[in-house]
């Protein structure tokens, strides 16, 4: 079975500050990474993504990531946050060999908070 | 291109009563996935419906089932509710069920079901 853990439940930074929220995962087969960001009462969107290629991804606000397999991590950095960047961050996987379901298994969450 | 659709967004219920969400999958997309996200937690996997038909369940019992229509909208009904079945409702849809881009799944905004 797969797992997902975000090491840190909270994280707090001030704006203009760079930030890392760190994901490892365990996974007896190859995975594909994702970083959702989930704003107040809303749903999740996407991010970012590690399908294959290069492995330092770039997504949506200024957000990216690094999948480095061999100590299994995938951290979300970002150099200089904002204000709006406050929300829950949830990291999955979704296994490559999953056979027919495509199953995201998420961590619990990073909530980053960014202070003024 | 319009994006994936929940109803309702919120509602209430009592103790052993059923409930029925619905979803409308992004525009192309023919799987749904449903998650459930208690308080504080990740979204966890409910099940998969490709072409009408369940494939893939999560740690779920069977009070949980569904439904896909042809036009690729779904049903989430819940019998005999329990109050730890309060929690926000995800459905998420994707492309056919096959190749890479068939993992990433696209998030509705969620319906948040109360169970008093």
């Amino acid at each position: 079975a797969q797992s997902v853990t975000q090491l840190d439940s909270q994280v707090p930074v001030f704006e203009e500050a760079p930030v890392e929220l760190r994901c490892n995962y365990s996974s007896s087969v190859s995975v594909y990474l994702f970083w959702y960001v989930q704003y107040p009462n809303q749903g999740l969107q996407l991010l970012l993504k590690y399908l294959s290629g290069s492995t330092l991804v770039k997504g949506i606000n200024g957000f990216e990531a690094e999948f480095n397999k061999s100590q299994t991590s995938f951290h979300l950095r970002k150099p200089s946050v904002h204000i709006s960047d406050t929300a829950e961050y949830f990291c999955a996987v979704s296994l490559i060999s999953s056979g027919s379901a495509r199953q995201l298994t998420f961590g619990s969450g990073t909530q980053l908070t960014v202070l003024p | 291109e319009t994006g994936v659709t929940q109803s309702p967004t919120h509602l209430i219920k009592t103790r052993g009563q059923q409930v029925t969400l619905r979803c409308s999958s992004q525009s192309g997309h023919n799987t749904v996935s449903w998650y459930q996200q208690a308080l504080g937690q990740g979204p966890q996997f409910i099940f998969q419906y490709y072409r009408e038909e369940e494939n893939g369940r999560g740690n779920f019992p069977p009070r949980f089932s569904g439904l896909q229509f042809p036009n690729y909208s779904s049903e989430l009904n819940v019998n005999a509710l329990e109050l730890d079945d309060s929690a926000l409702y995800l459905c998420a849809s994707s492309l056919p069920s096959s190749g890479t881009l068939s993992h990433e799944q696209y998030f509705g905004p969620g319906t948040r079901l109360t169970v008093t």
